[in-house]
């Protein structure tokens, strides 16, 4: 089945540097990769996602990469702010079934330091 | 706010009992997920209903089992609760049975002691 592999598991930052966020997905079929911010005690926040017709997406200060190559997708975020101090999953959707659910990685912990 | 709604926040419990879980998916959303969120094995797939239908299952205990009323509100149903079964659960909708976007309630945080 799908597998999604996130790193780093830590990562901390300046604030106004950039922040970059990388996961791998096995089933190269995936057609639809999501990311989620979640900040303590509530649920998950959908962010940005992109599609696999599509290699760049932005809004605003974040931006998703994808590389359906190598199976890649990447979060950046830039001139980060202590408010992006949070959890940040990414997921997959496996192609196929009779359900969009959501494979996620196992979560990258952002510190932005003022 | 997504207009995803779950209730209770918290739930604290002793092993062996049963609790149910609830939630209300945004306005119009016909499709609920349920997922569980834990340190060991982080956030999992449950159980999905569309319209009132089982559409899927995932790594769902026996003693765990979910409906979809047909207002849409979704719950699910934990039993011979486990130390083991302490988690988060969260639901999250979307408007059609092949939607992409999942919008997460803010979850239900599961404490069995």
């Amino acid at each position: 089945g799908e597998n999604v592999e996130q790193h780093p598991s830590t990562l901390s930052v300046q604030e106004g540097d950039s922040a970059v966020i990388k996961c791998t997905y096995s089933d190269s079929a995936s057609n639809y990769f999501p990311w989620y911010k979640q900040e303590l005690g509530k649920g998950p926040q959908l962010i940005i996602d992109i599609r696999s017709n599509v290699g760049e997406k932005k809004d605003q200060r974040i931006a998703v990469t994808l590389n359906k190559t190598a199976k890649h997708f990447s979060l950046h975020i830039t001139e980060t702010q202590p408010e992006d101090s949070a959890v940040y999953f990414c997921a997959a959707i496996p192609y196929g079934g009779a359900t969009n659910k959501l494979i996620f990685g196992t979560g990258t912990l952002l510190a932005v330091q003022p | 706010d997504s207009g995803v709604t779950q209730t209770p926040k918290h739930l604290i419990t002793a092993t062996g009992q049963r609790v149910t879980l609830r939630c209300s998916p945004r306005s119009g959303d016909l499709s609920v997920y349920w997922y569980q969120q834990s340190l060991d094995q982080g956030l999992q797939f449950l159980i999905h209903y569309y319209n009132g239908e089982e559409r899927a299952k995932g790594n769902i205990l026996e003693r765990f089992s979910a409906q979809q009323f047909p207002d849409l509100h979704s719950e699910l149903n934990l039993s011979s609760l486990e130390l083991g079964d302490s988690a988060l659960y969260f639901c999250a909708s979307t408007r059609t049975s092949g939607g992409l976007e999942q919008f997460f309630g803010p979850g239900t945080r599961l404490t069995v002691l």
